[in-house]
């Protein structure tokens, strides 16, 4: 069984600060992560993937992310925010099988403000 | 390609009437599935398939049919419509690399039953 928990189901920063969304998962066997960005009234698109390479994973847009298996963490991390990233957030798990299906958590909404 | 394709974008029913959401893509992605989103859930899994003529239940099957008669197609069936499903429902393909390819969405059909 797998779950991720994604800490603030809302995060508000100033354009130029700081990214930080947070995603803790729980799973049975070694997981892949992914975080998804939807922006209003779209569907989902992938931003990063981690499947067991590189711990640091870069993405589209100027995120990245690092898994920590220690801490059972793939936290979300841009440098500089810009008015462009508002949107929500998705952080999601699967297990290492082709039939294997994606359970998502519930989801951050990030603010930013000029 | 126009990847991940749904219709319709917005549907409104009445309570006990039946709808068919339409899913098709056009990458030959052998995995498809649906899931539906509703405010503070995230998103969850409702049917999925690995295959034509293949399907199984995911987290919240109750209420939905699904089958699949072809790679392209992946219709999600509404029986009998009731309130607890009005959401936003969102189909999604994977590629051919099993557990660690991306996810594809669709934009979304958002449905309100009243």
């Amino acid at each position: 069984a797998q779950s991720v928990t994604q800490l603030g189901s809302h995060v508000s920063v100033s354009e130029g600060a700081l990214v930080l969304l947070r995603c803790n998962y729980s799973s049975s066997v070694p997981p892949y992560l992914f975080w998804y960005v939807q922006y209003p009234n779209q569907g989902l698109q992938l931003l990063l993937k981690y499947t067991s390479a590189a711990t640091l994973v870069k993405g589209i847009n100027g995120f990245e992310a690092e898994f920590k298996k220690s801490e059972t963490s793939f936290h979300l991390t841009k440098p500089s925010a810009h008015m462009s990233d508002a949107a929500e957030y998705f952080c999601a798990v699967t297990a290492n099988s082709g039939y294997s299906t994606l359970t998502f958590g519930k989801g951050t909404m990030l603010l930013v403000s000029p | 390609n126009a990847g991940v394709t749904q219709t319709p974008k917005f549907q409104v029913l009445k309570t006990g009437q039946s709808m068919t959401l339409q899913c098709a893509q056009d990458m030959n992605h052998e995995y498809m599935s649906w899931y539906r989103q509703d405010p503070g859930m995230g998103l969850r899994l409702i049917h999925y398939s690995v295959g034509a003529g293949i399907t199984d239940q995911g987290e919240v099957p109750n209420g939905y049919n699904v089958s699949r008669s072809t790679t392209e197609d992946f219709p999600l069936r509404l029986l009998s419509a009731a309130p607890s499903q009005t959401s936003v429902y969102f189909c999604a393909s994977r590629g051919p690399r099993g557990a660690t390819d991306t996810q594809y969405f669709g934009p979304g059909t958002r449905l309100t039953v009243l």
